[in-house]
């Protein structure tokens, strides 16, 4: 089975500030990693993905996110927030050869960028 | 396109009513899912489906049904509602059930049942 920990339930950062958002992963299984965002009164919307290949991958809104197998890691950043990045962000894994695409999230982190 | 649509978007129940939560999409999607969203839980999954007719459950499957008659189409219905299930539902599509796929997600119904 497999198991998402987002390390930080509240990030609280200045407008034009650097951010990373942690998550790290369980699994005994090779996996597919996802960052969602969800913004207030709103539906998930995906900002990137990791299936293969390249270990850094680059998202909307300027965001990436770097896979680090070793440390079963898939940490978010962005070099620069503005005020409306203020959303809640979940890391999610799916088993990469489990038909179904069942998800599994972790618990979220709120970031807050003030002015 | 529309994308995924929930309807209601809030509702009120008593303990013991029951009700259905709508969803539909647009895209031709294969693949459906319901998840449940609580504070503190992230998103777990109730029930998913891979095509009309075909459906399994989830992580939270229990007081809980679904059908899938149509593509289009993936209703969840409360049979008899408990204070438990209070929460926001998600309704979540993607192109197939292959893993990778990006999920669309509706706006969400939110839910309390008292």
């Amino acid at each position: 089975a497999q198991s998402v920990t987002q390390l930080d339930s509240q990030v609280p950062v200045f407008e034009e500030a650097p951010v990373e958002l942690r998550c790290n992963y369980s699994s005994s299984v090779s996996v597919y990693l996802f960052w969602y965002v969800q913004y207030p009164n709103q539906g998930l919307q995906l900002l990137l993905k990791y299936l293969s290949g390249s270990t850094l991958v680059k998202g909307i809104n300027g965001f990436e996110a770097e896979f680090n197998k070793s440390q079963t890691s898939f940490h978010l950043r962005k070099p620069s927030v503005h005020i409306s990045d203020t959303a809640e962000y979940f890391c999610a894994v799916s088993q990469a050869n489990q038909a179904g695409t069942a998800l599994i999230f972790g618990k979220g982190t709120t970031l807050s960028v003030s002015s | 396109n529309a994308g995924v649509t929930q309807t209601p978007k809030f509702q009120v129940l008593k303990t013991g009513q029951s009700m259905t939560l709508q969803c539909a999409q647009d895209m031709n999607h294969e693949y459906m899912s319901w998840y449940r969203q609580d504070p503190g839980m992230g998103l777990r999954l109730i029930h998913y489906s891979v095509g009309a007719g075909i459906t399994d459950q989830g992580e939270v499957p229990n007081g809980y049904n679904v059908s899938r008659s149509t593509t289009e189409d993936f209703p969840l219905r409360l049979l008899s509602a408990a204070p438990s299930q209070t929460s926001v539902y998600f309704c979540a599509s993607s192109y197939s059930g292959a893993p990778g796929n990006e999920q669309f997600f509706g706006p969400g119904t939110r839910l309390t049942v008292l």
